[in-house]
């Protein structure tokens, strides 16, 4: 049961840019950092953003993290066939004391 | 470069144990910054996590399969590992080992995942 909540489905036109939302609570995105994942199926997920906004080495500057309060996001500009894949927002829950992921949003360019 | 590389059955009976092991390589499974954790996608489901260990042996597991799950870490083999009990056809999955950062609580690296099917 996830308690991070995502649209099932986003799309845009190439170049176009997309947005995924992540809404969750005080005990999760209220009071911890957010990181998203890129899962194409068959492969590892790869992280795209951590601490909310931070782009680990490799990754484009076309893609971008926010949040406030409890809830997150990620763009991703410049659509391009390639990122068509499953993406996931996750954060550490202190009422679970676990770490939860978002429901998954598919993205179709 | 850190990989991470997930091995064991693929194929479980039910009632019985699903064993795990991940093999961490080009870097200490030792470090003070990070946990070692297990994440799992049934098919045509989401990511869910499992849990988590530190080098220490210090654990956090989620609470739905808490019951039934144990994860152990062995610093001399620079390995960490899963066991999950009781198994049923619901816990068939892709299983994946990653770094978990203890701060920021991101996972980077992920293994490539290894299909454990539970049937008779």
């Amino acid at each position: 049961q996830s308690v991070l909540t995502q649209p099932p489905s986003a799309s845009g036109t190439p170049g176009r840019r997309v947005t995924i939302s992540c809404s969750g609570s005080s005990s999760n995105l209220g009071s911890n950092t957010v990181s998203w994942y890129q899962h194409l199926p068959g492969t590892a997920p790869k992280l795209l953003i951590y601490a909310n906004n931070l782009r680990p080495s490799g990754v484009p500057d076309r893609i971008s993290g926010s949040k406030s309060g409890t809830s997150a996001s990620l763009a991703i500009s410049g659509l391009q066939s390639e990122d068509e894949a499953d993406y996931y927002c996750g954060a550490w829950d202190d009422s679970l004391k676990g770490y939860v992921f978002g429901t998954g949003t598919t993205v179709t360019v | 470069q850190l990989q991470l590389q997930e091995s064991g059955p693929g194929l479980v009976k039910p009632s019985e144990t699903l064993s795990l092991t991940c093999t961490v390589s080009g870097g200490s499974i030792s470090s003070s910054s990070y946990y070692w954790g297990w994440i799992r996608q049934p098919p045509g489901k989401g990511l869910e996590w499992i849990g988590s260990i530190y080098y220490s042996g210090s654990t956090y597991y989620n609470p739905s399969l808490k019951s039934r799950v144990t994860i152990s870490v062995d610093t001399s083999k620079n390995q960490f590992s899963l066991k999950l009990s009781s198994v049923t056809a619901a816990d068939t999955a892709v299983y994946y080992c990653a770094r978990h950062h203890r701060h920021d609580n991101w996972n980077d690296p992920w293994g490539q995942g290894t299909l454990v099917t539970v049937s008779s």
